[in-house]
């Protein structure tokens, strides 16, 4: 089974709103990180947030870790319709050399 | 973009049928990684490379297998097709262990 696990599976939410979003995932880690994917495209890196960090910030996005319940959140402030896109939390998984991703959030912002 | 291409970028397939996707980087990352997307799975990892002929299995490798023969490639073969491998396949660099993943374009493949 996967790593990380996200919720909810989809969020739509009207533009200028938060949204957020969730991962949780079962082993240690050393570090955490959150992706995006337009549709049709490649993931792309949006932020890294190592076990021993509890939140992090980059430009409208906030991420927190919770190394005690295993868990991750994702703020996206102030949404834009061009944020519509799936976001996948993915993790070392322990320190294994390799990395594994969730199922992913498809987040929708209507104007 | 990072230098990372796949190839081909779509290909039709009959079942039983051996077929060889590539990914070839030009960033001299060690790490390299082979996932599929499936609706409702995400991205499942199949096989990574750690270095030159370092490789291992992900949760998803059976009926698949790997090569490294070079820093630069990183081959992924379905011995015989099955219709069940019908995916968006998508390799993905990295230079340290659980760093940031930079992605490739992807290559959709359907087995008829």
């Amino acid at each position: 089974s996967q790593q990380g696990e996200e919720d909810p599976q989809a969020l739509s939410i009207q533009e200028g709103e938060n949204a957020t979003m969730n991962c949780s995932y079962k082993t240690s880690i050393n570090n955490l990180q959150w992706y995006r994917q337009n549709s049709g495209r490649g993931l792309v890196h949006l932020i890294l947030i190592r076990s021993n960090e509890r939140e992090k910030h980059s430009g409208r996005l906030r991420v927190t870790l919770d190394t005690s319940k295993k868990s991750s959140s994702l703020l996206i402030t102030a949404s834009r319709a061009a944020d519509t896109a799936s976001y996948f939390c993915a993790t070392d998984a322990g320190g294994a050399q390799k990395l594994v991703f969730g199922q992913g959030t498809r987040l929708t912002i209507n104007p | 973009d990072a230098g990372i291409t796949q190839s081909p970028r779509h290909k039709v397939t009959e079942t039983g049928t051996p077929v060889t996707l590539r990914c070839h980087q030009t960033e001299n990352h060690r790490y390299m990684y082979w996932y599929r997307q499936d609706p409702g799975h995400g991205l499942r990892l199949i096989h990574y490379s750690y270095g030159v002929k370092d490789t291992d299995k992900g949760e998803v490798s059976d009926g698949y297998s790997v090569s490294r023969s070079k820093t630069e490639d990183f081959l992924l073969t379905l011995e015989s097709a099955t219709s069940s491998q019908t995916s968006v396949y998508f390799c993905a660099i990295s230079d340290e262990q659980g760093t940031e993943a930079f992605f490739g374009q992807g290559t959709r493949l359907t087995v008829v």
